[in-house]
């Protein structure tokens, strides 16, 4: 099994242009989120998603937009990036019985910078 | 809300010496608690986790944790420190408003030989 797989691995926008990371999963769990790091302040939860056509909001959700059409795929789109959203991005998915608080699988993130 | 503090961002080391990194936690019932690691470059990897029972938890590489709900705390040792285990540590609780986990800032450890 390939597991959590996130794509592009770096990422280099301009103020203002906007694009889609991409998650992928292949063990059938209903539960995926997106987390933003940065220095000094761990992992905070941007958008989650209990199953396919249900999504919600994070911690830090400005900015950011998901949609969840099938239960392999999240995809986390920036509408139109700023600086402020340069920082490493982890999708992560688990099973539905334990949700969130269940163990976690994280892709190998997204470096993103924004110029 | 629930929230985590690490109070150690760099601990130092050396191969074969023992570890403690320390966590406190806020939360307003028995909170659900986690370790996991990230080596450099590399995503998220849960050590450990307590939702219930006995308070002394194992996990993966050798690792453990104890919960303490007296000092709110749940730290994470390990007897003899490998140069492998070099990486950032994150302890994490829950579940919160959106059943999600909150982080801590972690804890970055070095190793040295």
């Amino acid at each position: 099994n390939a597991g959590v797989t996130q794509t592009p691995k770096f990422q280099v926008l301009k103020t203002g242009q906007s694009m889609t990371l991409q998650c992928a999963q292949d063990m059938n769990h209903e539960y995926m989120s997106w987390y933003r790091q940065d220095p000094g302040m761990g992992l905070r939860l941007i958008h989650y998603s209990v199953g396919a056509g249900i999504t919600d909001q994070g911690e830090v959700p400005n900015g950011y937009n998901v949609s969840r059409s099938t239960t392999e795929d999240f995809p986390l789109r920036l509408l139109s990036a700023a600086p402020s959203q340069t920082s490493v991005y982890f999708c992560a998915s688990s099973k539905k019985s334990g949700g969130l608080t269940d163990t976690q699988y994280f892709g190998p993130g997204t470096r993103l910078t924004v110029l | 809300a629930q929230s985590v503090t690490q109070p150690d961002i760099h601990i130092t080391v050396s191969e074969g010496a023992s570890l403690e990194l320390r966590c406190n936690y806020s939360y307003g019932a028995t909170p659900y608690l986690f370790w996991y690691v990230q080596s450099p470059g590399q995503g998220l990897q849960l050590l450990l986790k307590y939702f219930s029972g006995d308070t002394l938890v194992q996990g993966i590489k050798g690792f453990e944790a104890e919960f303490k709900r007296s000092q709110s705390s749940f730290n994470l040792r390990k007897p003899s420190v490998h140069w492998s285990d070099a990486a950032e540590y994150f302890c994490a609780v829950g579940p919160g408003n959106n059943n999600d986990m909150r982080f801590g800032a972690g804890t970055r450890l070095t190793v040295k030989p």
